[in-house]
């Protein structure tokens, strides 16, 4: 079975500042996909990044980016620019590429704190 | 732009009582999923439906844990005979039907057991 591992329970930074977020997994599939998603207290859950493994290229999003090492199934997050909306629990999440495997499998958060 | 809602946002219910949560999609997305989520820790998958048919049932669904999705709009989740250890959030996301694609998901349902 999958598993995701976030060994980072809780982490802050500096407003403007740029913080990295680590994540572990473990896998036997050579295929599948990773995400990052934001959950902004008493708020909804967003995705905050993307990255399919079969594409070399990192993923950016704007402030957001990506560290994807595939042989050492590391997925870190990188924010740069640091904004106090930053502000929130982020999970690393796993998931099948297959048609029929839609779960997806996180980690256990980690919560990141932007000091003004 | 409607997300996905869920209703209600906060249940509390006495042990033994029966709770029913519901969940309406983004209006073009086929695909359904609920999750359980603990205090601190990240949410876990329970269930998936593809339009009405449940495809993947996780074995956290026990006996006492039943999801619909009738006619593959809005979906429902049952607990019957509620334990204190059902309290925890339970949440709805929705997807369209390419692969790959972000589960978009809802705000939440709170399950208080007292």
């Amino acid at each position: 079975a999958q598993t995701v591992t976030q060994s980072q329970p809780e982490m802050s930074v500096q407003e403007a500042e740029t913080v990295t977020l680590s994540c572990t997994y473990d896998t036997s599939e050579s295929d599948y996909y990773l995400f990052w998603y934001k959950q902004p207290p008493s708020r909804q859950m967003i995705l905050v990044i993307r990255q399919e493994a079969y594409k070399q290229q990192n993923a950016t999003e704007n402030r957001f980016s990506v560290n994807f090492q595939k042989a050492a199934k590391s997925f870190s997050l990188k924010i740069s620019d640091s904004q106090l909306g930053d502000a929130a629990m982020y999970f690393c999440a796993y998931r099948r590429p297959f048609q029929g495997a839609q779960k997806l499998v996180f980690g256990q958060g980690t919560r990141l704190t932007i000091n003004p | 732009d409607t997300g996905v809602s869920q209703d209600p946002r906060h249940k509390i219910t006495k042990r033994g009582q029966n709770v029913t949560f519901r969940c309406d999609p983004i209006s073009e997305h086929n695909r359904l999923y609920w999750y359980r989520q603990t205090l601190g820790q990240g949410p876990e998958f329970l269930t998936y439906f593809q339009n009405e048919a449940q495809l993947e049932k996780s074995r956290l669904l026990s006996d006492r844990f039943s999801a619909e999705r009738p006619k593959g709009s809005f979906s429902t989740l049952e607990i019957q005979r509620t334990e204190q250890g059902d309290s925890a959030m339970y949440l709805c996301a929705s997807s369209p039907r390419e692969g790959g694609s972000e589960q978009y998901f809802g705000p939440g349902t709170r399950l208080t057991v007292t």
